[in-house]
C-alpha cells in the first residue's frame, strides 16, 4: 500500500523558535495533501489542505502566518511553526491523496510537538 | 454542534463481547463515510469504509443510514488487540479532506 513519512517523529523545542516538519508520499504522487493537528484526547482537526505549486488552503481560525505550508514537488509538502509557543505543542499528522484518487487517503505516522 | 459526534466512552468489555459504536452526523452533504483505528500516540488507521447496503469485515460490520444521518460500527467477538479508539469520519462532496468524530475508546479486558 502507500506510504507516507513524516520527519522528525518527536520534537521539543524552546519557546519562540521555529519548527519545520517534512511530510513525504514515498511510492505514490500526491497533488494533495492535508495536515491535521490533534490534542491530547480529542479528534484529529484539518488545519491546512497543501495543493502542490500553490498556496494552501487554510481552515478557519488556523494561522497562516503562524503555520507555514510549502508543497513544492508531489512527494514533498512542509509545516513550518513558527514562534513556537507551549499551546502549540500537539500531534501534528500529515495525509496524502494519490492523484486521481477521490477519498481514499494515507497517512503520516505524525509529529509530536513540545513547545517548553 | 459538531459535524461528526461520537460516544467518547471508554467501552471496557470482556474477550469474545460483542460490542456496538454508533456516529451521527450533520451535514447531509456527507459522500463518503469511513471507520478508522487509532492506536495510542499513533496515527489513525482506515478500518473499513461504509455503504448503505451495510459492509462485513470479517468481526466488523458496518452500517449506514444516510436518512438518520447515522453510522454504527459492530465488532463480534472481541480481541485484546481491538482495544484502540474508534473514529468515525465523513468526507463531504467536493472536498476531499476528511472530518473526523472525536472517537470511541474500547478497551477490551482478559
Amino acid at each position: 500500500g502507500a506510504v507516507v513519512s513524516q520527519h522528525p517523529s518527536r520534537v521539543i523545542c524552546k519557546s519562540g523558535t521555529s519548527v519545520k516538519i517534512e511530510c513525504r508520499s514515498l511510492d505514490f504522487q500526491a497533488t494533495t495533501m492535508f495536515w491535521y493537528r490533534q490534542f491530547p484526547k480529542q479528534s484529529l482537526m484539518l488545519m491546512a489542505t497543501s495543493n502542490e505549486g500553490s498556496k494552501a488552503t487554510y481552515e478557519q481560525g488556523v494561522e497562516k502566518d503562524k503555520f507555514l505550508i510549502n508543497h513544492a514537488s508531489l512527494t514533498l509538502s512542509t509545516l513550518t511553526v513558527t514562534s513556537a509557543h507551549p499551546e502549540d505543542s500537539s500531534f501534528y499528522i500529515c495525509s496524502a491523496g494519490e492523484q486521481g484518487a477521490t477519498y481514499e487517503q494515507y497517512f503520516g505516522p505524525g509529529t509530536r510537538l513540545t513547545v517548553t | 454542534r459538531k459535524e461528526v459526534e461520537q460516544d467518547p466512552g471508554p467501552f471496557n468489555v470482556p474477550e469474545g463481547a460483542t460490542v456496538a459504536f454508533n456516529c451521527t452526523y450533520s451535514n447531509s452533504a456527507s459522500q463518503s463515510f469511513f471507520w478508522y483505528r487509532q492506536d495510542c500516540r499513533k496515527e489513525p488507521k482506515l478500518l473499513m469504509s461504509v455503504y448503505s447496503s451495510g459492509n462485513e469485515d470479517g468481526r466488523f460490520t458496518a452500517q449506514l443510514n444516510r436518512a438518520s444521518q447515522y453510522i454504527s460500527l459492530l465488532i463480534r467477538d472481541s480481541k485484546l488487540s481491538d482495544s484502540a479508539t474508534y473514529l468515525c469520519v465523513v468526507s463531504y462532496t467536493g472536498r476531499r479532506a476528511l472530518t473526523f468524530g472525536s472517537g470511541t475508546r474500547l478497551q477490551v479486558q482478559p
